[in-house]
């Protein structure tokens, strides 16, 4: 699987868009970008998925530039719920041996009143 | 829905004894995940379920860790002896059937090993 490049450490006011960056320059065609995030002593929570095009839930926005090598996640207001680590991940399936999820260092997201 | 549980949420043994994780994946879901966080390191995969079969063991760190999972219901992992190293969060995920599409995976709290 690709690896994937995020900053270490990023704050946010609460109430504004927190936009957390991920590079992941060699992902290949059939690899999809997934974002979870562990709150404190929580186990690591799903928040999005895509391949190709933007993504839209409850909980955030994915955008994923037209080449694919970056990708932002958004999460449009945040609160002081919202920290945590946040890991970006590039998956090439979700089937089989390749549906394993590999964890980097992530992106530590401080929201702040 | 129950989410995934694990037990016991937190286990305190010495070097040399032996512990046994279990963990209650969510009602219907196929896949099992074992991971774990050793201190100051990322989340590491150890081994992949699908129903009772091992899919993918490639992450299991020697032969002191066994996971099963009989009848592909719940999973239990074994370490037998354990040592220092083996201290660390361990967290079970699961994940519905490819056949449907969905197959994000859900994380339990995790079981916090202590080996003194």
């Amino acid at each position: 699987d690709a690896k994937t490049t995020q900053p270490p450490s990023m704050d946010c006011a609460e109430g504004r868009a927190a936009n957390l960056p991920c590079n992941h320059s060699t992902i290949s065609g059939n690899e999809y970008v997934y974002w979870y995030r562990q709150i404190h002593s929580q186990g690591p929570q799903y928040i999005i998925h895509g391949l190709k095009n933007n993504e839209t839930n409850e909980m955030a926005s994915l955008i994923i530039t037209e080449d694919r090598k970056s990708s932002t996640l958004i999460l449009p207001h945040a609160t002081l719920r919202d920290t945590a680590v946040y890991y970006c991940i590039v998956r090439r399936s979700n089937t089989g041996t390749a549906s394993k999820l590999t964890f980097g260092t992530g992106t530590r997201l401080q929201v702040t009143l | 829905e129950a989410g995934v549980t694990q037990f016991p949420s937190h286990s305190v043994i010495e070097k040399g004894q032996t512990v046994t994780l279990r963990c209650d994946p969510i009602s219907g879901h196929d896949n099992l995940y074992w991971y774990r966080r050793v201190m100051g390191k990322e989340i590491k995969f150890l081994l992949h379920f699908v129903k009772e079969s091992k899919q993918d063991e490639s992450g299991m760190p020697n032969n002191r860790f066994l996971a099963e999972r009989t009848g592909g219901t719940y999973s239990t992992l074994k370490v037998q002896p354990a040592e220092l190293e083996d201290s660390g969060v361990y967290f079970c995920a699961s994940s519905q059937g490819d056949r449907t599409g969905k197959n994000e995976q859900y994380f339990g709290p995790g079981t916090r090993l202590t080996v003194t």
